[in-house]
């Protein structure tokens, strides 16, 4: 079936620092992909997507470039502010149905 | 601003007791998702709806827990009796009836406590 791998966390940073977090995943098929993010007390918010190879999504700073030759939906931000402490889940869904499945989370901690 | 809206956001509730989840998704969705999130699992899916009608509850156990939707803007989860493991914070999530466009909106989440 189809699974999502994300890195463990949690990754501490220090404010302006380059953020990567891994993720690669296993499907059937052209699966879109996505990454939430879940800030302290909240649901989950879609944050960027790709539907399709080589497309790359990207909002607040935030990018992911969908890479089906190394099955791979890295999330990087060039500069991390401490409002960007949340968890990060990288997701897939592999039918027309928005039916997700997730990775296990990263939590993101950034320090002043 | 449309958003899926759940509805206790807290409960605590003693162990053998029913509990009741509600969840309004957003109008003009027409799949409607369960989740279930715990430190040791992560997100879990326990119940899918498209249409009003369940296609995949797999993840959810059978025994004391179902789901409904009554109508187009009402999903309910249920547990009876409910148990101190059930403790989580439970996810609704709806999306809209677009072929391959398959973001999911989530709600804020009932966090449950089973004592």
């Amino acid at each position: 079936g189809d699974s999502v791998t994300q890195m463990e966390g949690p990754v501490t940073l220090s404010e302006e620092a380059f953020l990567t977090i891994n993720c690669t995943y296993t499907a059937t098929g052209y699966p879109s992909l996505f990454w939430y993010v879940q800030y302290p007390g909240e649901g989950l918010q879609l944050l960027l997507k790709a539907t399709k190879a080589d497309d790359k999504g990207s909002n607040k700073g935030f990018e992911a470039t969908y890479r089906k030759e190394t099955t791979s939906f890295h999330l990087e931000k060039g500069s991390v502010q401490v409002s960007d402490s949340a968890v990060y889940f990288c997701a897939l869904s592999n039918n027309a149905g928005n039916m997700l499945t997730f990775g296990g989370g990263t939590r993101l901690m950034v320090k002043p | 601003d449309a958003r899926v809206t759940q509805t206790p956001r807290h409960k605590v509730t003693e162990m053998g007791q029913e509990v009741t989840m509600r969840c309004q998704p957003i109008l003009g969705h027409n799949t409607v998702f369960w989740y279930r999130q715990t430190m040791m699992q992560g997100l879990e899916l326990l119940a899918y709806f498209r249409n009003r009608a369940p296609l995949d509850d797999s993840g959810m156990p059978k025994d004391r827990f179902s789901a409904e939707m009554p109508d187009a803007t009402l999903a309910t989860l249920k547990i009876q009796p409910s148990e101190p493991r059930d403790s989580a914070v439970y996810f609704c999530a709806s999306g809209r009836p677009v072929p391959l466009d398959t973001e999911a909106f989530f709600g804020q989440g009932t966090r449950l406590t089973v004592v």
